[in-house]
């Protein structure tokens, strides 16, 4: 099955400054990448996704970049702030198979 | 807004000892799932189902048996618990076409 490798286990940044989190992963059938966020003590909430059609995607201040090529994909987070702070999991499906592997996590931490 | 309730919310369970882990959700989704998330290893999919009285295993189905009696509810049953049980349970469900992923607030569960 397709494996996940989330690269970064912590990151640390200065608020206002950009966090990058990359994963890589195994299945070139691999068509969907999406970024979830897991606040301490809570459950994890969806932040972005990507699909195989494109190779990059912004929404505010999160932007995802997907090289197929390399089967590698990030997470870039501009202008950190506090609330940032949290566990982000990258993920990886195949088409028509609904099921999400998922990366081991990145703590990140944005101080002040 | 879309939902997934999960009950207990915390279990302390006696090793060899039965445990039943429940899941409801109102999105009207198809897919429902079970991860098992340990520090250091991310969510590891445990069992799915897509469509009810029908269950799949997933990467780490030993030990854990699944039961999705409607579209609604999902169980997971650790017939003999184990030590190595002791994890964060988490349910979630998904529509046909995979985008967003809802999870469930987790059950932790401690195996003593």
């Amino acid at each position: 099955g397709e494996k996940v490798e989330q690269h970064e286990s912590t990151l640390s940044v200065r608020e206002g400054d950009s966090a990058v989190i990359n994963c890589t992963y195994t299945d070139t059938a691999s068509s969907y990448f999406p970024w979830y966020k897991q606040e301490a003590g809570k459950s994890l909430h969806f932040v972005i996704d990507i699909r195989s059609n494109v190779d990059r995607k912004q929404s505010q201040r999160l932007i995802v970049l997907l090289d197929k090529k390399a089967k590698r994909f990030s997470l870039h987070i501009t202008a950190t702030q506090p609330e940032d702070s949290a566990i982000y999991f990258c993920a990886a499906s195949m088409s028509n198979y609904n099921v999400l592997y998922f990366g081991s996590g990145t703590k990140l931490t944005v101080e002040p | 807004e879309a939902a997934v309730t999960q009950s207990p919310r915390s279990k302390v369970a006696v090793t060899g000892g039965k445990v039943t882990l429940s899941c409801h959700q109102t999105n009207n989704h198809d897919y429902m799932y079970w991860y098992r998330q340990d520090t250091g290893h991310g969510l590891r999919l445990i069992h799915y189902s897509y469509v009810a009285d029908s269950t799949e295993k997933g990467d780490i189905p030993d030990g854990y048996k699944a039961s999705r009696p409607s579209q609604e509810n999902f169980s997971l049953i650790l017939e003999l618990a184990s030590l190595s049980q002791t994890a964060v349970y988490f349910c979630a469900s998904s529509g046909r076409v995979i985008t967003e992923v809802f999870f469930g607030k987790g059950t932790r569960l401690t195996v003593v």
